[in-house]
């Protein structure tokens, strides 16, 4: 079946660094990936919507110049969450559909956290 | 898109059935009903997707009344390894995606 990988699984940085989160389909093409933020004991909360070629767009109270998403091939999609502060830290998952299978496939998830 | 409404939580034991009902009442009529399962400190995986009536795959069943303002997840003869938290969504292909989670029903299978 469809596979998302996602990388890294967890990290942790300095407040004020950038992170880089990627998001790879590894046997389908996918023109778009979401990708959500979810906060402990709470449930996915979408954050944009990842364009292959083009600008992702983003939900509302998202701050594009802060989560720089970048989809710049049919495989792989970028999250970079730049100048980090500790309450970025959360859990960041991607997803993409395979429009041969069912339903979209979720990466594993970043545990990203800010020190 | 559709706005969906699930219990916060329920209980079951081991081997018994457990049924999750999600309240979809502005589904439109392209909409298909989606349900995802997440474990802690994963990504959600999928389960099984509907459109009316009832679907059945390897691991559960969607039951989908005819107006399909609702749908009803059944996870037949739970073991303590389905404890997790079940989404369902709405939402009709690529705006799938797009669909919002709801709070999800988090289940908690007891030995």
């Amino acid at each position: 079946g469809a596979v998302v990988s996602q990388h890294p699984s967890w990290v942790i940085c300095k407040s004020g660094t950038s992170v880089k989160i990627e998001c790879r389909s590894l046997d389908f093409q996918a023109t778009t990936m979401f990708w959500y933020r979810q906060f402990p004991k709470q449930s996915l909360m979408l954050m944009a919507t990842s364009n292959e070629g083009s600008k992702a767009t983003y939900e509302q109270g998202v701050e594009k110049d802060k989560f720089l998403i970048n989809h710049a091939s049919l495989t792989l999609s970028t999250l970079t969450v730049t100048s980090a502060h500790p309450e970025d830290s959360s859990f960041y998952i991607c997803s993409a559909r395979d429009r041969s299978g069912v339903g979209y496939t979720f990466g594993s998830g970043t545990r990203l956290t800010v020190v | 898109l559709a706005k969906t409404t699930q219990p916060i939580s329920m209980d079951s034991y081991e081997g018994q059935e457990v049924n999750i009902t999600c309240s979809h009442n502005n589904i439109a009529t392209n909409d298909y009903i989606t349900w995802y399962q997440q474990f802690p400190s994963q990504g959600p995986r999928f389960i099984i997707q509907g459109y009316k009536t009832k679907v059945t795959n390897e691991v559960a069943s969607l039951f989908i009344p005819a107006d399909r303002k609702s749908s009803t997840l059944s996870l037949p003869r739970v073991s303590l390894s389905d404890t997790a938290v079940y989404y369902c969504l709405v939402g009709d292909g690529d705006n799938a995606g797009k669909s919002t989670f709801g709070d999800g029903t988090t289940l908690t299978v007891k030995p």
